[in-house]
């Protein structure tokens, strides 16, 4: 089946630095993997997504390249800010389930 | 344009009690799904609702747990007897289609279930 594994939070940083959350994953066939980002009190919202072997997805400064030799989604960003503060969710879409299988969250936390 | 609204925001009960949670997806959107979130836990997946096909019931944890789409818009989770285990936020998503590349899923706030 279906898993999705991310490194455990929480990810503490000062501002500015480089950010890595590692994401890694077990799927058949071709998944489509994403970046979901929960902030405060908000809903999850879609960060960003690559679809195929070697796509990077980008949004809001933050990159992520699908790595198929390695099953991997690393989340980065070069220079965080206090507003990324979040809960950062990998997730993986293929035909073998019609839901998205989530990792369990790495909590990030910026500080100034 | 309005988002994913689930009520309540947050619910305390008995064990025992039964609960239902309420989930108005987008407009327009044939697909919904509910999730289930415990604490220091990733997303469970529950029960996933398309257009007027029979739902996928392969994420509810017992028969305890319910869900219907009435009109293939607004959906009620449902818990019978409810269990201190099931304590967690309950998330509800929609999508245009089946959540896949092209129809990325809007989440509701959720609801955070308390069992007593």
């Amino acid at each position: 089946g279906n898993s999705v594994t991310q490194m455990e939070g929480p990810v503490t940083l000062s501002e500015e630095a480089f950010l890595t959350i590692n994401c890694t994953y077990t799927a058949t066939g071709y998944p489509s993997l994403f970046w979901y980002v929960q902030y405060p009190g908000e809903g999850l919202q879609l960060l960003l997504k690559a679809t195929k072997a070697d796509d990077k997805g980008s949004n809001k400064g933050f990159e992520a390249t699908y790595r198929k030799e390695t099953t991997s989604f690393h989340l980065e960003k070069g220079s965080v800010q206090v507003s990324d503060s979040a809960v950062y969710f990998c997730a993986l879409y293929n035909n073998a389930g019609n839901m998205l299988t989530f990792g369990g969250g790495t909590r990030l936390m910026v500080k100034p | 344009g309005a988002g994913v609204s689930q009520s309540p925001s947050n619910k305390v009960t008995e064990k025992g009690k039964d609960v239902e949670l309420r989930c108005d997806p987008i407009s327009g959107h044939t697909a919904l799904y509910w999730y289930r979130q415990s604490l220091g836990q990733g997303l469970e997946f529950l029960i996933y609702f398309q257009g007027n096909s029979a739902p996928d019931k392969s994420g509810l944890p017992s028969d305890r747990f319910s869900a219907e789409r009435t009109g293939g818009s607004v959906s009620t989770l449902t818990i019978q007897r409810t269990q201190q285990e099931d304590s967690a936020v309950y998330l509800c998503a929609s999508s245009l289609g089946w959540g896949g590349n092209n129809s990325p899923l809007h989440f509701g706030n959720g609801t955070r279930l308390t069992v007593t």
